[in-house]
């Protein structure tokens, strides 16, 4: 079992929808919860992260810890086609001699105008 | 530079050959990391140097890969022969301080093919 899952989708919703993306984890040592957001053929560009458990929001995107469900859920409001990519779930835990973060296999979005 | 700078943006090598793949990252961040990503997978982690030294090079898959720092700036990623289960793209990104976790930078990768 891998110690982060994700959807691999694809997931393809009409632009304005509201998008939900989630993964699980086994790790209960993980601290820090990351999104990162790649387009084709570029590197990984970080959208969010969050500490612990809890919400934060920035502009059209909320993301969610639920450390007890070990779930984490990224949600995009009024989709737009340049939310167009995959989306990664990464984390990590706190401290230790290494800041290795351990991703999920993406779940591509398509926003169909 | 303004962001991290991988070159050659694609490799295409024969099996059993050597290749290099260099990371030049954010001016001033003391923290470089590599990272593997195979089709339709996340990155998985290879190697992390704090300056010069490499503090964690656990996710190396064998000895035929091999990484450098040596004046902790610009990384070089060695493959010594080559196989075809290397085909990935390869990530580099940097951190100005690994303590206080703000996320990395990541360049845009190096396509390597092995044929």
């Amino acid at each position: 079992q891998k110690e982060v899952e994700q959807d691999p989708g694809p997931l393809s919703v009409p632009e304005g929808a509201i998008v939900s993306l989630n993964c699980t984890y086994s790790n209960s040592a993980f601290q820090y919860f990351m999104w990162y957001r790649q387009y084709s053929r570029k590197g990984p560009e970080l959208l969010m992260y969050t500490y612990s458990s809890g919400n934060k929001e920035d502009g059209r995107f909320t993301a969610q810890v639920d450390k007890s469900s070990k779930y984490i859920s990224l949600f995009i409001r009024d989709s737009q086609p340049s939310d167009s990519a995959t989306y990664l779930c990464a984390m990590r835990g706190q401290g230790g001699a290494t800041n290795k973060l351990i991703f999920g296999t993406g779940t591509l979005l398509a926003v169909q105008p | 530079g303004a962001g991290v700078s991988q070159t050659p943006s694609n490799k295409v090598t024969e099996k059993g050959k050597y290749v290099e793949l260099r990371c030049d990252p954010i001016s001033g961040h003391t923290a470089l990391y590599w990272y593997r990503q195979s089709l339709g997978q996340g990155p998985e982690f290879l190697i992390y140097f704090q300056g010069t030294g490499a503090a964690d090079d656990s996710g190396l898959p064998n000895d035929r890969f091999f990484a450098v720092r040596p004046e902790g700036s610009v990384s070089t990623l060695k493959i010594q022969r080559t196989e075809r289960g290397d085909s990935a793209v390869y990530l580099c990104a940097s951190s100005l301080n690994p303590a206080a976790f703000e996320g990395y930078t990541f360049g845009s990768g190096t396509r390597l093919t092995v044929v």
